[in-house]
C-alpha cells in the first residue's frame, strides 16, 4: 500500500517569494506521482505528473515539481507566486496497474499575502 | 481532459433520508471514481465504478449505505442511503479520461445532514 505525506499543513509567503511545498511518499514499487490544486469550494484541478524520465516536471501557472527516489519525495515548486495561488495543494500518488485510484496526502494550504 | 459536472451542487437533508447525487461527464470514460472530502481535509476514495459492473469499494465504504450506479459510460450517481450527520462532507466524481494517472474532478456536492 503506498502512502503519501505532506508535512507542512500551512505555509504562508508574500506575492513574489518562491514556494516549495513537500511531498513524500511510502512505495517499494512503480509510482505515479501528481499534484492538485483546489481553491476554496471548489473541486480539485491537475497540476502535473511524474512516472518517468525527467525528474523535473513541468506544470500550468509556473509549477514545477522535483521527484527525487532517494528521497522518496516530489515537492512542488514556484519561483514567483501570486495572491491567486492561494489554495490548498494535494500531492497524490497511484500505483503501476492500480486502476488509476489516487491516494491523497494531507494537503498544504498555501496563503499568498499580496 | 474531461469536464465532469454534478448535481445537486449542495443538499441538505434529514437524517434517515437517502439522497442522490449525480455525475455527468462531457466525454466517454472507463473508470468513474466517487470521493469524500470531510471540511479542511483530505480526499478518501469511496469507490471506483466501471460500466455494466458492480462497483469496487475501499474500506471503511459499503454498497448498503453508498450505492452506485454506472448505467453507461457518461454517468454515473452515488446514493448515501440512511443519512446521519456524520456522512456531512463533500462528495466529488472524478475520472482519468484518457489521461493516465491523471484525474479530472467534479466540482463536488456539499451534503448537510440535519
Amino acid at each position: 500500500t503506498q502512502t503519501v505525506s505532506q508535512s507542512d499543513a500551512h505555509v504562508t509567503v508574500f506575492e513574489g517569494d518562491s514556494v516549495e511545498l513537500r511531498c513524500n511518499y511510502s512505495y517499494g514499487g512503480s509510482i505515479y506521482l501528481s499534484w492538485y490544486i483546489q481553491h476554496h469550494g471548489r473541486g480539485l484541478q491537475f497540476l502535473l505528473k511524474y512516472y518517468s524520465g525527467n525528474p523535473v516536471v513541468q506544470g500550468v501557472n509556473g509549477f514545477e515539481a522535483e521527484f527525487s527516489k532517494s528521497d522518496s519525495s516530489f515537492h512542488l515548486r514556484k519561483a514567483s507566486v501570486h495572491w491567486s495561488d492561494s489554495a490548498v495543494y494535494f500531492c497524490a500518488a497511484s500505483i503501476t496497474g492500480g486502476n488509476n485510484k489516487l491516494t491523497f496526502g494531507q494537503g498544504t494550504v498555501l496563503s499568498v499575502i499580496p | 481532459s474531461v469536464l465532469l459536472y454534478q448535481k445537486p451542487n449542495r443538499d441538505i437533508c434529514q437524517s434517515g433520508t437517502s439522497l442522490k447525487i449525480q455525475c455527468v461527464a462531457d466525454s466517454q470514460v472507463v473508470s468513474m471514481f466517487w470521493y469524500q472530502q470531510f471540511q479542511e481535509q483530505s480526499l478518501m476514495l469511496m469507490a471506483t465504478a466501471n460500466e455494466g459492473s458492480e462497483a469496487t469499494y475501499e474500506s471503511g465504504f459499503t454498497k448498503d449505505k453508498f450505492p452506485i450506479s454506472r448505467p453507461n459510460l457518461t454517468f454515473s450517481t452515488l446514493t448515501v442511503n440512511n443519512a446521519r450527520p456524520g456522512d456531512s462532507s463533500i462528495y466529488f466524481c472524478s475520472s482519468s479520461g484518457t489521461g493516465l494517472y491523471e484525474q479530472y474532478f467534479g466540482p463536488g456536492t456539499r451534503l448537510t445532514v440535519l
